[in-house]
């Protein structure tokens, strides 16, 4: 089956720790996005890659890094200098240039513990 | 920064209603488009309209669109317990060189009871 995942689904962190989100898609999308949601709040993007090897800051980037090795991957790394890492992150995937429809992963709840 | 603006926050209906969700937005767009998420999942793409289009339907919903005012509205018609969820309005501007960078509202959570 077509589709994107993300791993793992919980993640507990300490403070001062860096931990990696996976993300993985397998449907051939040039695109790929992180987003960030807070409760109550709305997506707010992280950082976005429109091709392999590319990669550009979103709004709220500070605290995170992304690498794009593959088309089909695309991890991030909370590192210990995001203050505030507790949310839900969930990652993205649409067919780029054109097709502006994104397809989300489950997500990943992370907690700082 | 947010670009879209929900309204209401929260919207309780019975079943076999109609839900009718507002979105306002700021910027000048490509296109907007409505997602559904469920509690603690990953977000559904339901409809896309284009900013040259009025209004766009798909199975019972409705999407319109007013570029003039810079809003949009989701119309859910004869509504069932399983729309219960939230609803999402993203807003697409465009990225230089091609793909798109959609921004999303804070969210109508709907309730639909029996």
């Amino acid at each position: 089956d077509g589709g994107i995942t993300q791993s793992p689904k919980y993640l507990f962190r300490k403070e001062g720790q860096n931990v990696t989100l996976s993300c993985e898609q397998n449907l051939n999308h040039d695109a790929m996005y992180w987003y960030r949601q807070d409760p109550g709040q709305g997506l707010r993007l992280i950082y976005y890659s429109q091709i392999v090897n590319d990669f550009q800051k979103g709004d709220i980037a500070e605290g995170y890094s992304v690498s794009r090795e593959k088309k089909e991957s695309f991890p991030l790394t909370v590192t210990s200098a995001q203050k505030n890492p507790t949310a839900f992150y969930l990652c993205a995937s649409s067919i780029n240039p054109h097709r502006a429809e994104a397809f989300f992963g489950q997500g990943t709840r992370l907690t700082v513990v | 920064s947010q670009q879209g603006e929900e309204d209401p926050q929260a919207l309780s209906i019975q079943e076999g209603e109609n839900a009718t969700m507002n979105c306002s937005y700021k910027t000048s767009i490509n296109n907007l488009q409505w997602y559904r998420q469920n509690s603690g999942r990953g977000l559904v793409h339901l409809i896309l309209i284009r900013s040259n289009e009025r209004e766009k339907h798909s199975g019972r919903l409705r999407v319109t669109l007013d570029t003039s005012k810079k809003s949009s509205s989701l119309l859910i018609t004869a509504s069932r317990a399983a729309d219960t969820a939230s609803y999402f309005c993203a807003t697409d501007a465009g990225l230089t060189g091609g793909g798109n960078k959609l921004t999303f509202g804070t969210g109508t959570q709907l309730k639909v009871e029996l």
